[in-house]
């Protein structure tokens, strides 16, 4: 069975431009949770979606947004990129919600921002 | 707000030995995972606990949930293992909340 796909694996965008990633979960699973890592901060939950709708949200600024699909398929929206927005995202994929879930990690997609 | 702790945060050891990684947290949490990172990013999760112990091939992981510790033990390390090893906690709702990692190197 396929694992979780997240593409592209690298994008190198301008200041102020904007950038939208995508995860496919695995068949089956219809949970999707993002995550950033930076060398400062380390991993940080940035939101989280089930069944289409948003479950849970990081202390991320609105600048980060998200949506899932009916295909439970996720997109990762970044407005105004900032230098600091440089960084590895990961997505996630889980049967279910919730606590005791199994997560399964995507490749990241390698954000620089310059 | 909960904070997880991991020691070390590098470790280099020789093939062979058992290595240790701890991880405390400082509220009640609903599970605990280790996951594995290596170079270019991609991660394995490699254990979720709530209580007790679990075992997989030359991997170990324990956790007290009364002094809010979980460790992660590797026997007979072998230079594959080599990689980053994070601790995260699941308190039910807004996601994981992540170690900063423990860097292990097992050399030759």
């Amino acid at each position: 069975k396929a694992g979780v796909t997240q593409t592209p694996r690298y994008l190198i965008k301008t200041r102020g431009q904007q950038v939208t990633l995508s995860c496919s979960p695995i068949s089956g699973h219809r949970s999707v949770s993002w995550y950033q890592q930076t060398p400062g901060q380390g991993l940080q939950f940035l939101f989280e979606y089930f069944s289409e709708t948003q479950r849970n949200k990081g202390n991320f600024p609105g600048r980060f947004s998200g949506r899932q699909f009916s295909n439970s398929r996720s997109e990762m929206n970044v407005s105004t990129l900032e230098l600091g927005d440089s960084a590895l995202y990961l997505c996630a994929s889980s049967f279910w919600t919730g606590a005791h879930t199994e997560a399964f990690f995507g490749q990241g997609t390698r954000l620089t921002v310059v | 707000k909960n904070e997880v702790e991991q020691s070390p945060q590098n470790l280099t050891a020789q093939e062979g030995e058992f290595i240790t990684i701890n991880c405390s947290y400082s509220v009640g949490i609903s599970a605990l995972h280790w996951l594995q990172q290596h170079p270019g990013g991609g991660i394995v999760s490699l254990f979720m606990l709530s209580s007790g112990k679990k075992k997989h091939g030359r991997l170990i992981a324990t956790i007290n949930i009364q002094e809010k510790h979980s460790s992660l033990h590797i026997t007979a390390s072998h230079p594959r293992d080599s990689a980053v090893y994070i601790c995260a906690v699941d308190l039910g709702a807004d996601g994981l909340t992540f170690g900063k990692g423990t860097h292990l190197i097992i050399q030759p």
